[in-house]
């Protein structure tokens, strides 16, 4: 099974700040991967797929990049309703595999 | 409006069985292929199963394989997991979820509780 190692694992930040979130595949998944936000008590929200495709309705501050082995979510400059946590997923092959998470807290 | 209702869930004690169900509406569910995702109390999530929109294909995680059945029914627009032997361990909420293009999951139900113990 692919494994997805997500860094780091939680993450305190201010209002407006820029954060990255990072999800490395242990082998080439080529852009076969997703970003998901989740919020306490909520299904995840589809964020990005493809890598880089931003999921209808979704705010432009969040930017998915990266191919292969090695993939980012950026937030251009964070708002409120972002502290929450993140989720990679890829879907190169089965077993789908998601990353273990990472936690957006309030600084 | 695309809906996802998950039900079935519910204690049960280990080596019991339960079946979930996941009531689709809003779209054409026959063209979608589907998944469960689960998710242990303060844990991250864990792919479950993956059908095919005929049901022709399906793929289980190894935690699940041999226990769990995933299965569906296009005339009621429903999908099933079929949780057999439990354990404490497949204490979880669990999620239905569709995969369109891209293998991406738009859309997610709201999940159903399923605690696993005696």
């Amino acid at each position: 099974a692919i494994q997805m190692t997500q860094s780091p694992s939680s993450l305190s930040a201010s209002v407006g700040d820029r954060v990255t979130i990072t999800c490395r595949a242990s082998q080439d998944i080529r852009t076969d991967l997703s970003w998901y936000q989740q919020k306490p008590g909520k299904a995840p929200k589809l964020l990005v797929y493809d890598a880089s495709r931003l999921q209808s309705g979704v705010p432009s501050r969040f930017t998915g990049s990266g191919s292969g082995t090695d993939f980012t979510l950026t937030i251009s400059s964070l708002q409120p309703e972002d502290f929450a946590t993140y989720y990679c997923l890829q879907d190169y092959s089965f077993p789908r595999t998601f990353g273990q998470g990472t936690r957006l807290e309030i600084k | 409006e695309v809906q996802l209702v998950e039900s079935g869930g519910g204690l049960v004690q280990p080596g019991g069985s339960l079946r979930l169900s996941c009531a689709a509406s809003g779209f054409t569910f026959s063209s979608f292929e589907m998944n469960w995702v689960r998710q242990a109390p303060g844990k991250g999530l864990e792919w479950v199963a993956y059908i095919s929109a005929s049901g022709s294909s399906i793929y289980y995680a190894d935690s699940v394989k041999g226990r769990f059945i995933i299965s569906r029914d296009n005339t009621k627009n429903s999908l099933y997991l079929q949780m057999n032997s439990l354990r404490v361990e497949d204490t979880a909420v669990y999620y239905c979820a569709t995969e369109s293009g891209y293998d991406r999951f738009e859309y997610w139900g709201h999940g159903t509780l399923v605690p696993v113990s005696s």
